[in-house]
């Protein structure tokens, strides 16, 4: 099992580009997660999916849109990027009650 | 609303001596609690949970935590430290309002010397 999988691994965005961060778990988890990671902050929850078609709002969910077609993949979308979402971007998945499994991350700098 | 606090940014300690990272929470009912580790440049990686049962729960490379429902701590503990072990440590508490999803502390830089 490849784990928990995210694309790319490193992105310099202007302000007001818009770009798509991919996640992809093999683990056939039915929950996942987004989370950013900014210094001394610890991990915001950005959005969330129990299950394929369905997601819900995290703490910090303004800027940032996702969808859930499938089990496998959780693409977040950022659609006017601003220099407040440079970040650490995590996915995570699990089965629910159990620990989550997290991805390298993606690091984004808008500038 | 739940939230976890990890009172020391950063911990010292010498190879050898036993190292403690501390965490307390506030939660509304049973906490499940987590401790993970982060390396530079990584994703974060498990290293134990509280669910429920014996408050002294082992986890990987070492590590253990204890439960105290008491004191609404749970802080991380190792016996002998290791230069490895010197990485970003978080502690975190289920979302009771978010799903299953993490609400995570600030995270406490372990650092471990030779």
């Amino acid at each position: 099992n490849a784990g928990v999988t995210q694309t790319p691994k490193f992105r310099i965005l202007k302000i007001g580009q818009s770009m798509t961060l991919q996640c992809t778990q093999d683990m056939n988890h039915n929950y996942m997660y987004w989370y950013r990671q900014d210094p001394g902050m610890g991990l915001k929850l950005i959005y969330y999916s129990v299950g394929a078609g369905i997601t819900d709002k995290g703490e910090v969910p303004n800027g940032y849109n996702v969808s859930r077609s499938t089990t496998e993949d959780f693409p977040l979308r950022l659609e006017l990027a601003a220099p407040s979402q440079t970040s650490v971007y995590f996915c995570a998945s699990n089965r629910g009650e159990v620990e989550q499994f997290f991805g390298p991350g993606t690091r984004l700098t808008v500038l | 609303a739940q939230s976890v606090a990890q009172p020391e940014d950063q911990v010292n300690v010498a190879e050898g001596n036993p190292l403690t990272v501390k965490c307390t929470y506030s939660v509304s009912g049973n906490p499940y609690l987590f401790w993970y580790v982060q390396y530079p440049n990584r994703g974060l990686q498990f290293l134990l949970k509280y669910i429920t049962g014996d408050n002294l729960v082992k986890g990987s490379y070492g590590f253990e935590a204890e439960f105290n429902k008491s004191q609404t701590s749970f802080h991380l503990k190792k016996p002998s430290a290791l230069v490895s072990d010197s990485a970003l440590y978080f502690c975190a508490v289920r979302d009771g309002e978010a799903g299953t999803a993490l609400i995570f502390g600030k995270g406490t830089t372990l650092s471990v010397s030779s």
